[in-house]
């Protein structure tokens, strides 16, 4: 089993609707939780990150964490074309050198 | 320069060569990551430095060498290439180790192994 299972998608959505992305993960000493986005042929660029559990809200992004649960999830709302990229969750214990990722979730957003 | 640059920024390479893959950060970040992407395995760390003079083993190290001569650059060395080095790689980094900081990708090296 992986650290961190995330659903690569793909997911297709109209301009406008509420995206939910989500990553589960094994690791209970996770402590940093992020989100990246990664367009086609880039590299990823940080986009939310949270530390412990609870939620954080950045304009149209909410990042929430759910550490009894060992879940994590990204809204996007009112969803843009240039949302269109690829997500990647990824993780971190309180220290040490290695975050982990998942494989990323593919989202589409139609005009 | 700004951020982070790699080169190549693809490469074909026939099998058994040797390839070096470049990366230079104007940042003055300590730490610096090699990492490679694979469809349906999402980003695996190859390499490690904390900081200049010192390296580390990451979940995918085989048939990888670095080295970290000074703050800037992190080259990626594959010292006999294989098929299955095929893949996407990124190099990274952040200001240092401790807490949390924001880690920082390059664009990226497409590297074909025939």
């Amino acid at each position: 089993q992986k650290e961190v299972e995330q659903d690569p998608g793909p997911l297709s959505v109209p301009e406008g609707a509420i995206v939910s992305l989500n990553c589960t993960y094994s690791n209970s000493a996770f402590q940093y939780f992020m989100w990246y986005r990664q367009y086609s042929r880039k590299g990823p660029e940080l986009l939310m990150y949270t530390y412990s559990s609870g939620n954080k809200e950045d304009g149209r992004f909410t990042a929430q964490v759910d550490k009894s649960s060992k879940y994590i999830s990204l809204f996007i709302r009112d969803s843009q074309p240039s949302d269109s990229a690829t997500y990647l969750c990824a993780m971190r214990e309180n220290t040490g050198n290695q975050f982990y990722f998942g494989t990323g979730t593919s989202l589409t957003v139609i005009p | 320069i700004a951020g982070i640059t790699q080169a190549p920024t693809s490469q074909i390479l026939a099998a058994g060569r040797r390839m070096t893959l470049r990366c230079t950060q104007d940042m003055r970040h300590n730490a610096m990551y090699w990492y490679r992407q694979d469809l349906g395995l999402g980003l695996r760390l190859i390499h490690y430095s904390n900081t200049a003079g010192t390296t580390g083993k990451g979940e995918v190290p085989d048939g990888y060498s670095v080295s970290r001569a000074n703050t800037d650059d992190f080259p990626l060395t594959l010292a006999s290439a294989v098929p299955s080095q095929t893949s996407v790689y990124f190099c990274a980094s952040r200001r240092d180790r401790s807490s949390y900081n924001e880690q920082f990708f390059g664009p990226g090296t497409r590297l074909t192994v025939l």
